[in-house]
């Protein structure tokens, strides 16, 4: 157990919808990464958020977004769902300031976009 | 500049024997250097990692060895076995940015 926690677990839902996922930190880790894994394009990055703050975007689409709050769990939002979409969403924490950029990571959300 | 190449796709190793994955990197500002496993349905959990002021690694079975003059890096599992089997993924990184990722290692090992 890497001790990051992802909700929920599983989600389906239709095109065109809008999707909240939830993730919570190891305790005392400040910075939050969300990736997404799809079979045609592996493990992504998406965006990064440190201590509340925007720190790097990566190939995130417009229709993404995500914010992290000041309990520093973190939440990524996607909206006009489209077919490609479904993949599996994992966000992972760091302790920043540490010797490595160790990144743990959580379970992940699997997304299906019907 | 970005990628990170990583070979073979799958590898198929008989219980007992060493599993050997390559990657290749071309940003020669990365200086971690991870190895992930993932097995199915889970997240990608930190196997080992290293630092590119460093030729080797070793924890337990698992060995990193790193060759800053090729920009290749390479992970060992000696003594492999049935419970290894998972996908691995080879990363790259700078200070505290995101991780760039090879593309997968699935290894299945035979008993």
């Amino acid at each position: 157990d890497s001790g990051v926690t992802q909700t929920p677990k599983h989600l389906i839902t239709a095109t065109g919808q809008r999707v909240t996922l939830r993730c919570s930190p190891r305790s005392g880790d400040l910075s939050v990464y969300w990736y997404q894994q799809s079979l045609d394009q592996g493990l992504q990055f998406l965006i990064q958020y440190y201590n509340g703050e925007e720190r790097a975007k990566g190939n995130i689409l417009e229709r993404f977004s995500a914010q992290q709050f000041p309990d520093l769990h973190s939440e990524l939002n996607l909206s006009s769902l489209e077919l490609g979409d479904s993949a599996l969403y994992f966000c992972a924490s760091s302790a920043v300031g540490g010797t490595y950029n160790e990144q743990f990571f959580g379970p992940g959300t699997r997304l299906t976009v019907l | 500049q970005q990628q990170v190449k990583q070979s073979p796709q799958s590898l198929i190793v008989q219980k007992g024997g060493i599993s050997i994955i390559n990657c290749a990197y071309e940003n020669t500002a990365f200086d971690y250097f991870p190895w992930y496993q993932q097995f199915p349905g889970k997240g990608p959990a930190l196997l080992i990692a290293i630092r590119p002021d460093v030729s080797e690694k070793k924890e337990g079975r698992f060995t990193i060895s790193f060759n800053k003059s090729a920009k290749q890096f390479s992970l060992h599992i000696m003594d492999s076995q049935p419970g290894d089997s998972a996908t691995y993924f080879c990363a790259a990184s700078l200070n505290t940015d995101k991780l760039i990722f090879g593309t997968g290692t699935r290894l299945q090992v035979f008993p």
